[in-house]
C-alpha cells in the first residue's frame, strides 16, 4: 500500500486559512469516508483532529475541519495561531483492510 | 483518563528479537480494537498491525508480514508486538494506539524506540 500524497509543507500568517490536501486512490480515500487527520509535534504522540473525514473529537477546536472530493482529502486550518505550528498526516482506510498514512505535512505559522 | 504507556524497546543487533508491550489504563481495554504505528527518524507514520477485541482478527501491513505477530492479553490490559529478524530499516519509534472501528486511533502512546544496529 503506498503512502498516501502530502505537500511536505505549507505556511501561512496568524489569522490566515491555510489547508492540507492529501491524495490517494479509489482503494483508499476515494472509496471509503474513513479519512483521519493528526497533529504531531516534536518529540511526542500524534493528536487526533479529524474522523470519518469531517467530524471532531470532543475538545478538538472548530478552526480545524476536513472534507473529501474524490480521491482527495483535505484539513482546512482557519484562523491560524502560533500554537498550530505542526506536522498533520491524514490516514486512510484502505481496500486490504489495513490502514495507510500520508507522508506528513509541515505547517509553519509565519 | 485513558493512558497508553509502551515498553520493551532499545537496542538490537540485524536479525535479533524485541518483544513490544503497551499496557492499557483508564478505559476498558478489552472493548477495543489495537493497533501498532512505527516513526522511523525523521519520516512519517507508517500503519504495522491491527488486532480485534477479542484477539481473533488480525491484519498486517505487508512490510512486516510474517515477521511481525500482534498479540493481546485482555486480563492483564496489555497489547504486543513481537517483532522478528529485525533489519536496520525496522528503527524506529513504536506506538501503540486505541482504536476506533478499524478506519481511525484516538489515543495513542508515548512511543517506544527501537534501534536496530551491529
Amino acid at each position: 500500500q503506498s503512502a498516501l500524497t502530502q505537500p511536505a509543507s505549507v505556511s501561512g500568517s496568524p489569522g490566515q486559512s491555510i489547508t492540507i490536501s492529501c491524495t490517494g486512490t479509489s482503494s483508499d480515500v476515494g472509496g471509503y469516508n474513513f479519512v483521519s487527520w493528526y497533529q504531531q509535534n516534536p518529540g511526542k504522540a500524534p493528536k487526533l483532529l479529524i474522523y470519518d473525514v469531517s467530524n471532531r473529537p470532543s475538545g478538538v477546536s472548530d478552526r480545524f475541519s476536513g472534507s473529501k472530493s474524490g480521491n482527495t482529502a483535505s484539513l482546512t486550518i482557519s484562523g491560524l495561531q502560533a500554537e498550530d505550528e505542526s506536522d498533520y498526516y491524514c490516514s486512510s482506510y484502505t481496500s486490504t483492510k489495513s490502514r495507510v498514512f500520508g507522508g506528513g505535512t509541515k505547517l509553519t505559522v509565519l | 483518563e485513558v493512558q497508553l504507556v509502551e515498553s520493551g524497546g532499545g537496542l538490537v543487533q540485524p536479525g535479533g528479537s524485541l518483544r513490544l508491550s503497551c499496557t492499557a489504563s483508564g478505559f476498558s481495554f478489552s472493548n477495543y480494537g489495537m493497533i501498532w504505528v512505527r516513526q522511523a527518524p525523521g519520516k512519517g507514520l507508517e500503519w504495522l498491525s491491527y488486532i480485534s477485541i477479542g484477539g481473533t482478527t488480525t491484519y498486517y501491513a505487508d512490510s512486516v508480514k510474517g515477521r511481525f505477530t500482534i498479540s493481546r492479553d485482555n486480563a492483564k490490559n496489555s497489547l504486543y508486538l513481537q517483532v522478528n529478524s529485525l533489519r536496520d530499516e525496522d528503527t524506529a519509534v513504536y506506538y501503540c494506539a486505541r482504536d476506533r472501528g478499524v478506519t481511525y486511533s484516538d489515543f495513542w502512546g508515548q512511543g517506544t524506540l527501537v534501534t536496530v544496529s551491529s
